[in-house]
């Protein structure tokens, strides 16, 4: 079956930039969207289609894909990008929609 | 603005049913593909099933088929989930959310998300 690997912590300095992966067999060829998850909060949608991101959204974020690697990326990072982290794809072969284990954002 | 709000939630012993609804506002419901998504406490998140727009078609995680349905209804802009024959491992908090619009649905992503109501299974 498919899966998503994401590391589980990063770490950054503030005002620094934060690399998030999400790791998966050919992951180029799905659809990757990232979502962020605060504590006690629903998840929010942070990117969708790989390097799209929705209205609302900072332009600090943004995504990246290639091969077997989709990346969120987090440019200038503050104190409120805090946060788990989540990648997802729909694994067509299985009919299952598919969230990596998640990464959890620390801006030292 | 949309609006996903969740609701049926609470204690209830194994092997029992629980019906989950999820009411929706600020989009056209009826044209929207939704899902139930859970998060176990302290765990990540894990999708439970999806529904197209006209009920036509529906998807579950192999965790809950056979034992939870997803329904709608279009004239009242509600979603559902049918949870029966829970288990403790079913304890989680259950999220409703939108599918962003696009040819194949299920290949997109879930736009907006409600609170959650939380599913506790206990004796």
């Amino acid at each position: 079956s498919y899966e998503l690997t994401q590391p589980l912590s990063v770490s950054v300095a503030l005002g620094q930039t934060a690399r998030i992966t999400c790791g998966g067999n050919n992951i180029a060829a799905k659809n990757v969207h990232w979502y962020q998850q605060k504590p006690g909060q629903a998840p929010v949608l942070v990117m969708y289609r790989d390097a799209n991101r929705p209205s609302g959204i900072p332009e600090r974020f943004s995504g990246s894909i290639s091969g077997n690697t989709a990346t969120l990326t987090i440019s200038r990072a503050q104190a409120g990008d805090e946060a788990d982290y989540y990648c997802q794809v729909w694994d067509s072969s299985t009919a299952y929609l598919l969230f990596g284990g998640g990464t959890k954002l620390t801006v030292l | 603005e949309v609006r996903l709000v969740e609701s049926g939630g609470g204690l209830v012993q194994p092997g029992g049913s629980l019906r989950l609804s999820c009411s929706a506002s600020g989009f056209t419901f009826s044209s929207t593909a939704m899902a139930w998504v859970r998060q176990a406490p302290g765990k990540g998140l894990e999708w439970v099933s999806s529904l197209s727009h006209n009920s036509a078609s529906a998807f579950y995680a192999e965790s809950v088929r056979g034992r939870f349905t997803i329904s709608r209804d279009n004239s009242e802009n509600t979603l559902h989930l049918q949870m029966n024959s829970l288990r403790a491992e079913d304890t989680a908090s259950y999220y409703c959310a939108k599918y962003r619009h696009g040819v194949l649905w299920f290949r997109e992503s879930l736009d907006w998300w409600g609170q959650g109501t939380l599913v506790t299974v206990s004796s």
